[in-house]
C-alpha cells in the first residue's frame, strides 16, 4: 500500500513552530516523500520534497528519520494563511510520478 | 513560477450531458499530465495519467469511456465526462510534470473545476 498516515488534524497558535508528522513504513528505497497542502476550493500546492536528508526551504523544513519510515514537516512560524489540509506523499520516483494522497491532517492556526 | 490553468472554475449541467475541462500548463512543457477527483472533505483521487500523444493510463474503477481524456499537446489536456450523473458530481483537479530544468520533481496543481450535475 502506498499510502501514508497522518493525524487527522492539528491545531497550532499563531507565530509558534508546528511539526506535522507522517508514517509511511513500507517505503522503498527510491520513494521520495512529497508534501502539498491544499486550500479550501483550490488546488494543492508544492510545499517540499526529499528522500533522505534533511531539506529546507523558504516555506517549510522536512525531517526525514533515519529508516526513513517516516517524516516530519516542520513550519517554522505559523501564520493564519498556513492553515490548510497537509498532505504527505509517497512518489514512486523523483518526476511527481504515481502521487497516492493520504487523507491528510488539517491544520488550524489559532490567532 | 509554473502554472496550471483550468477552465471552466465551475460548470452545472443537467443529467446526461457531456461536460469537456480543460488543463493548460502555461509556462512550460508539459510531458505528463495527471487527473484527479475529490468528493468533499475527502482526499485527491488519482483518476488518470496521461503523456502527450499517446493514451491516458487509468486507475482501477475507473471507466475510461465515462472519462475521456485526451492530451493532444505539450500544454493542454481535456477531460471530458460523458452522459454525465449526479454522482459525478465532484471537485476536478488537474497536474502536470514536467522533464525540464529543476521542476520536473514537482506536480503542479491547476485551481479545480467545480462540476455539479442537475
Amino acid at each position: 500500500d502506498a499510502k501514508t498516515t497522518q493525524p487527522n488534524s492539528m491545531e497550532s497558535n499563531e507565530e509558534e513552530p508546528v511539526h506535522l508528522p507522517c508514517n509511511h513504513s513500507t517505503i522503498s528505497g527510491t520513494d521520495y516523500i512529497h508534501w502539498y497542502r491544499q486550500l479550501p476550493s483550490q488546488g494543492p500546492e508544492y510545499v517540499i520534497h526529499g528522500l533522505t536528508s534533511n531539506v529546507n526551504n523558504r516555506m517549510a523544513s522536512l525531517a526525514i528519520a533515519e529508516d526513513r519510515k517516516s517524516s516530519t514537516l516542520i513550519l517554522h512560524r505559523a501564520t493564519l494563511r498556513d492553515a490548510a489540509v497537509y498532505y504527505c506523499i509517497r512518489a514512486r520516483d523523483n518526476y511527481g510520478q504515481n502521487f497516492v494522497f493520504g487523507p491528510g491532517t488539517r491544520l488550524s492556526v489559532l490567532p | 513560477g509554473a502554472v496550471v490553468s483550468q477552465h471552466p472554475s465551475r460548470v452545472i449541467c443537467k443529467s446526461g450531458t457531456s461536460v469537456k475541462i480543460e488543463c493548460r500548463s502555461l509556462d512550460f512543457q508539459a510531458t505528463t499530465m495527471f487527473w484527479y477527483r475529490q468528493f468533499p472533505k475527502k482526499s485527491l483521487m488519482l483518476m488518470a495519467t496521461s503523456n502527450e500523444g499517446s493514451k491516458a493510463t487509468y486507475e482501477q474503477g475507473v471507466e475510461k469511456d465515462k472519462f475521456l481524456i485526451n492530451h493532444a499537446s505539450l500544454t493542454l489536456s481535456t477531460l471530458t465526462v460523458t452522459s454525465a450523473h449526479p454522482e459525478d458530481s465532484s471537485f476536478y483537479i488537474c497536474s502536470a510534470s514536467s522533464s525540464e530544468a529543476v521542476s520536473y520533481n514537482e506536480q503542479f496543481f491547476g485551481p479545480g473545476t467545480r462540476l455539479t450535475v442537475l
